[in-house]
């Protein structure tokens, strides 16, 4: 069981690039996320969804899309790319909502110059 | 103002020591609290929840005192293998809005 994957492990991307993060999940858990880490600033939420078809804003959702066609993928769209989204991503899923355990994929170090 | 708060450390520790931390939360609704960990370029990961009696698992004691809005996590007999960052971690009560901290870390020498 491979948990949480997310793709690509690293990226360097040019200011303006659409890049699509990749997240996929084998544990059948309804509730995913999508956070960015920063220096000083901890984990912030930028979408979740709940289950399969829904998903809502997070605290930092600006410049961010994200879609849930099914139960085990969550990919978060940069549609332009600026440096301030220069961060580590790390998708996370839960059994359900709430307080329930999170799960982290190994995340994806982004870089935009 | 953050909604955790936490002391960014470093707390330098020597192996067997006992090293204590606190993290500090503004929602007084708060109602779960958990500590995770998280390894230098690695995901967090779980290691504990924080019940309001206080909870033990193993070496690591975590308190809650919402009095004072604040949770603690305490590492007896450290080991080098526990040098890590410690996210503290609060559910405020609504859906999937986790709050983290920006974390404390944890150096634990020979």
């Amino acid at each position: 069981i491979a948990g949480i994957t997310q793709a690509p492990t690293s990226q360097i991307l040019a200011a303006g690039r659409r890049m699509t993060l990749r997240c996929t999940q084998d544990m059948r858990h309804n509730a995913m996320y999508w956070y960015r880490q920063d220096l000083g600033l901890g984990l912030r939420l930028i979408h979740y969804s709940n289950t399969a078809g829904t998903t809502g804003k997070g605290e930092v959702p600006d410049g961010y899309s994200v879609s849930r066609a099914n139960t085990d993928d969550f990919p978060l769209t940069l549609a332009s790319a600026v440096p301030s989204q220069t961060s580590v991503y790390f998708c996370a899923s839960s059994e359900a909502g709430g307080a329930d355990t999170q799960y982290f994929g190994p995340g994806t170090r982004l870089t935009v110059l | 103002r953050k909604e955790v708060e936490q002391d960014p450390g470093p707390f330098n520790v020597p192996e067997g020591a006992t090293v204590a931390f606190n993290c500090t939360y503004s929602n007084s609704a708060s109602q779960s609290f958990f500590w995770y960990r998280q390894d230098c370029r690695k995901e967090p990961k779980l290691l504990m929840s924080v019940y309001s009696s206080g909870n033990e698992d193993g070496r690591f004691t975590a308190q809650l005192n919402r009095a004072s809005q604040y949770i603690s996590l305490l590492i007896r007999d450290s080991k080098l293998s526990d040098s890590a960052t410690y996210l503290c971690v609060v559910a405020p009560g609504s859906w999937g809005k986790l709050q983290f901290g920006a974390g404390t870390q944890v150096v634990v020498t020979p």
